[in-house]
């Protein structure tokens, strides 16, 4: 089983709002990542969680807030939101040993829109 | 740092064309070379992947060669389909491998194939 699942699939919000993003993988993988993309581009790294610890945050605004409640779930919470702040926000994970395999498996994504 | 340089795009091909998709890549040591596609409203799948020099990944047809004297992972196929319509990134993770081993993305290109 290589898959990495996230929901929900569609998201729209208001600046206001708070809500959280899901992620799971069943791979043992001991290593995440969420991305952000915006369309037509990469995506870009925003978190890192490396043995269930943040072990890196690539200066993202405080309004996203990471969680990784265990080896299995990556979490993302989102509060008081902007406009630009719409994308596609994408899960990843890898082995995450040291010297080992690295390639990283990607999920769907959710689609955020922020009114 | 590390950097990756795609051709620019958007490529158009006829069904059953050949496919060459240049990526030049700027690493220090030896890193590891990743492509992968993005079909429309989807996350990103792993295509293929190379460790060390010389290795060819290949999958689904496609194929690309880790050239450390060019510094080149080009991707390629002898005779692509509809169905490969989609965004190709190419990637490296540099050394030391692990969690905290990032992925370096180009800008990726569209490639449209016509019936």
């Amino acid at each position: 089983d290589t898959e990495v699942t996230q929901t929900p699939k569609h998201l729209v919000m208001g600046m206001t709002n708070k809500k959280s993003l899901k992620c799971e993988q069943h791979m043992g993988h001991r290593a995440m990542y969420w991305y952000k993309q915006k369309a037509k581009k990469p995506p870009e790294l925003m978190f890192v969680y490396s043995y269930e610890k943040l072990s890196i945050n690539e200066s993202v605004p405080s309004r996203f807030s990471p969680e990784c409640p265990n080896s299995s779930l990556l979490n993302l919470h989102l509060h008081a939101l902007q406009p630009e702040d719409s994308a596609l926000y994408l899960c990843a994970s890898s082995h995450g040993l040291a010297g080992g395999r690295n390639e990283q498996f990607f999920g769907p994504g959710t689609r955020l829109t922020v009114l | 740092g590390d950097s990756v340089t795609q051709m620019e795009g958007p490529v158009t091909l006829s069904e059953e064309a050949f496919l060459t998709i240049n990526c030049t890549y700027t690493a220090t040591g030896y890193p590891s070379l990743f492509w992968y596609v993005q079909y429309p409203g989807e996350g990103l799948q792993l295509l293929l992947k190379a460790t060390k020099a010389d290795d060819k990944g290949s999958n689904k047809g496609f194929e690309a060669t880790y050239r450390k004297e060019t510094t080149s992972f080009h991707l390629e196929k002898g005779s692509v389909q509809v169905s490969d319509s989609a965004v190709y990134f190419c990637a490296l993770s540099a050394r030391p491998f692990g969690a905290n081993s990032k992925l370096t993305f180009g800008k990726g290109i569209t490639l449209s194939v016509r019936p």
